[in-house]
């Protein structure tokens, strides 16, 4: 079976402060893709990475950066100098042979002035 | 094109009473995802439709859910004989190609269609 936690429930920081989401995923195919989407309040899924399970270079994007560790089936979201419009809801999701994703129950980042 | 569009953004409707989505994707993209979330929780995937073809169902998609893509452009997503367990968002996606293949990215995600069923 495949699947998708996130522990953190809710993660409030002050503005500036990194703040990392984690996500653990469970399969046991060898080929499958992960991805982080944020929902802020207007309800809309945004996308932010998609990474594929045969490339565990860490990635970059301005103040996002994303640990992927096939070793503990993790899919680690950080955000670097934290700001007010960060705050959302933040989903990992798992895509295995199939175009559908399984999404997590996602993490509520407040990010506070 | 501005997008994934979805109407209506809410609707109120009494238990028992059949309502109707419309999901309008971005042009060029021949595929059309369907997901359900409720409070709290992630996305459920319930179908999907390459063109007019529907590819893939969920369990979650009892008998009273129906979708089409008639044309393989917009889709509707019918429920039949609402209940309160039917209350949720309703999300709409669509993108080129399939996440398994040529797409670099993601899907993109309609704002979604707020259902309360009383």
């Amino acid at each position: 079976a495949q699947k998708v936690t996130q522990a953190q429930t809710e993660i409030s920081v002050v503005e500036k402060e990194d703040v990392t989401l984690d996500c653990v995923y469970e399969t046991r195919d060898t080929t499958y893709y992960l991805f982080w989407y944020k929902q802020p309040p207007s309800g809309e899924l945004v996308f932010l990475i998609r990474r594929n399970s045969f490339d565990e270079q860490n990635e970059i994007s301005g103040r996002y950066s994303w640990n992927f560790q096939k070793s503990t089936s993790s899919f680690n979201f950080t955000i670097t100098a934290s700001q007010v419009v960060d705050s959302a809801v933040y989903f990992c999701a798992l895509s295995v042979g199939t175009d559908k994703l399984i999404f997590g129950t996602g993490t509520r980042l407040q990010v506070f002035p | 094109d501005t997008g994934v569009s979805q109407d209506p953004r809410h609707k109120i409707t009494k238990r028992g009473q059949n309502v109707t989505f419309r999901c309008d994707p971005i042009s060029e993209h021949n595929r059309l995802y369907w997901y359900r979330q409720t409070l709290g929780q992630g996305p459920e995937f319930l179908t999907y439709f390459q063109n007019e073809a529907q590819l893939e169902k969920s369990r979650l998609l009892s008998d009273r859910f129906s979708a089409e893509r008639p044309k393989g452009s917009f889709s509707t997503l019918e429920i039949q004989r609402t209940e309160q367990g039917d209350s949720a968002m309703y999300l709409c996606a669509s993108s080129l190609g399939g996440l398994q293949g040529d797409l670099l990215g993601g899907y993109t995600f309609g704002s979604g269609t707020r259902l309360t069923v009383v």
